[in-house]
């Protein structure tokens, strides 16, 4: 049984860095099969994707376009787990973020974190 | 403003048939699959409905999903109280090379 263990601070002010982590049990962030992507919820824009790591003989990563400037999604291969930083952030970035595993077969997010609500305030 | 359209609400009796409608384009239903999501307040989401109309283990056959062009729909028949929540669709976008989600459907049964 896959299980996504979510832990970071639940504030930040503005301009700083968020930074959540996601700690992986019954699966290997170096995993061929898999990809952990971060996706945040908040009531104005939704469910958003920002973006995923992925090992296939090496590391990749993918972004949205939205916060493609400000995003870097690395892993840990020593701790099983992998982090979302999200720079010179505003009030806008208040979100539940979540971590979640998505499968190349089939291609879905089957396994998610219980969600982090940071919140972006002075 | 989501890439997809669903319904703001949606709402039945129990034992009814529901169905809430999800709609893209070209570049991610349209030549992708498509999943489905609950969600209970305060939970994360849940997969419901993978590749367009797989559920996976341990979610009821009352659920059932489709695809059509560039249109999904999840229809949920016997409907019961612990169905209220909220749905989401959601599909790779390949333009955005990225996911994309619906704005979300809410359910209600009265």
């Amino acid at each position: 049984q896959v299980q996504l263990q979510q832990s970071g601070p639940g504030l930040v002010k503005p301009s700083q860095t968020l930074s959540v982590t996601c700690a992986i049990s019954g699966d290997s962030v170096s995993s061929n099969t898999a990809a952990w992507n971060w996706i945040r919820q908040s009531p104005s824009r939704g469910l958003e994707w920002l973006g995923r790591t992925y090992h296939r003989s090496k590391w990749y990563s993918d972004y949205a376009v939205s916060v493609k400037s400000r995003i870097n999604i690395n892993s840990d291969t020593s701790k099983n787990q992998f982090s979302l930083q999200l720079n010179s952030v505003t009030p806008e970035d208040t979100a539940v973020y979540y971590c979640a595993r998505q499968q190349l077969d089939p291609w879905c997010f089957d396994y998610w974190g219980q969600g982090t609500l940071v919140t972006v305030s002075s | 403003q989501s890439v997809l359209t669903q319904p703001p609400s949606a709402s039945g009796t129990p034992g009814q048939r529901v169905t809430i409608s999800c709609s893209g384009s070209s570049s991610n239903i349209g030549g992708n699959t498509v999943n489905w999501y609950q969600q209970v307040p305060g939970t994360a989401p849940r997969l419901l409905i993978y590749s367009n109309n797989q559920r996976p283990s341990g979610v009821p056959d009352r659920f059932s999903g489709s695809k059509s062009g560039t249109s999904a729909s999840l229809a949920i028949s016997g409907l019961q109280s612990e169905d209220e929540g909220d749905y989401y669709c959601a599909a790779w976008d390949d333009s955005l090379n990225g996911w994309v989600f619906g704005g979300g459907t809410k359910l209600t049964v009265l």
